[in-house]
């Protein structure tokens, strides 16, 4: 079945250690995205790839980077890791880039900070 | 930038009882998709509404899009422990094919 690929589900990492999530999808979508979610709010964008052009929301931090290396894989790097970073990471794609296609979501990778 | 207000942010029902949640923008909207996300899940698409005063029915749950395409709702008929999760709205119209999420709607439903 074609899906989107989070790994791992679980990731923890200690204050200030820099850390990877992965995203993989089998849709052949052109748009990757990323989302931070903490708990009872909504996903809140962090950024999403066009085919391999970035596109950064405005309200990012600069510590969170990511990567698109070919059209099925993404990965999120969060450089300095802080407390208030621990969330769940949702990568979802779509399609094409206009908000009338649906976007599929990966089951999510949760991240805690020590 | 757009904003969608979603309300309520908690509902409890008994099973049986109906639901519905609302969302509510400023702008007009080019579009709304609608989310279910369980307890410990991801979001999963729902349905998309597209035209003014569009109604779309899936079963049990019923989507509205208002006529000025400013508000949308969900109604859940007789509600299910399955219906049990958060139920976000999702608007289109900005750049990049950006969705907005609303606050959503957390559903608790007792046998």
């Amino acid at each position: 079945d074609a899906m989107v690929i989070q790994n791992p589900r679980y990731q923890v990492t200690q204050f200030g250690k820099p850390v990877t999530l992965s995203c993989s999808q089998t849709l052949n979508h052109n748009v990757m995205y990323w989302y931070q979610q903490k708990s009872s709010q909504a996903p809140k964008l962090l950024f999403h790839y066009y085919d391999k052009d970035f596109n950064n929301e405005a309200d990012t931090p600069d510590n969170f980077q990511s990567r698109r290396p070919n059209t099925s894989f993404c990965f999120l790097d969060i450089r300095s890791p802080g407390l208030g970073d621990a969330a769940m990471y949702l990568c979802a794609t779509s399609r094409d880039r206009d908000s009338t296609y649906e976007q599929y979501f990966g089951p999510g990778t949760r991240l805690t900070v020590t | 930038g757009q904003q969608v207000m979603q309300i309520p942010q908690y509902q409890h029902v008994q099973e049986g009882e109906d639901f519905t949640t609302y969302c509510n923008s400023s702008t007009t909207l080019s579009n709304i998709q609608w989310y279910k996300q369980r307890p410990g899940g991801h979001p999963v698409f729902l349905i998309q509404l597209v035209k003014s005063g569009e109604v779309k029915k899936q079963k049990r749950l019923t989507f509205q899009f208002g006529e000025a395409k400013k508000n949308s709702s969900l109604h859940i008929t007789a509600t299910q422990t399955t219906d049990v999760g958060t139920y976000f709205c999702a608007a289109g119209g900005t750049s990049y094919g950006k969705l907005t999420f609303g606050q959503g709607t957390i559903l608790t439903v007792h046998p």
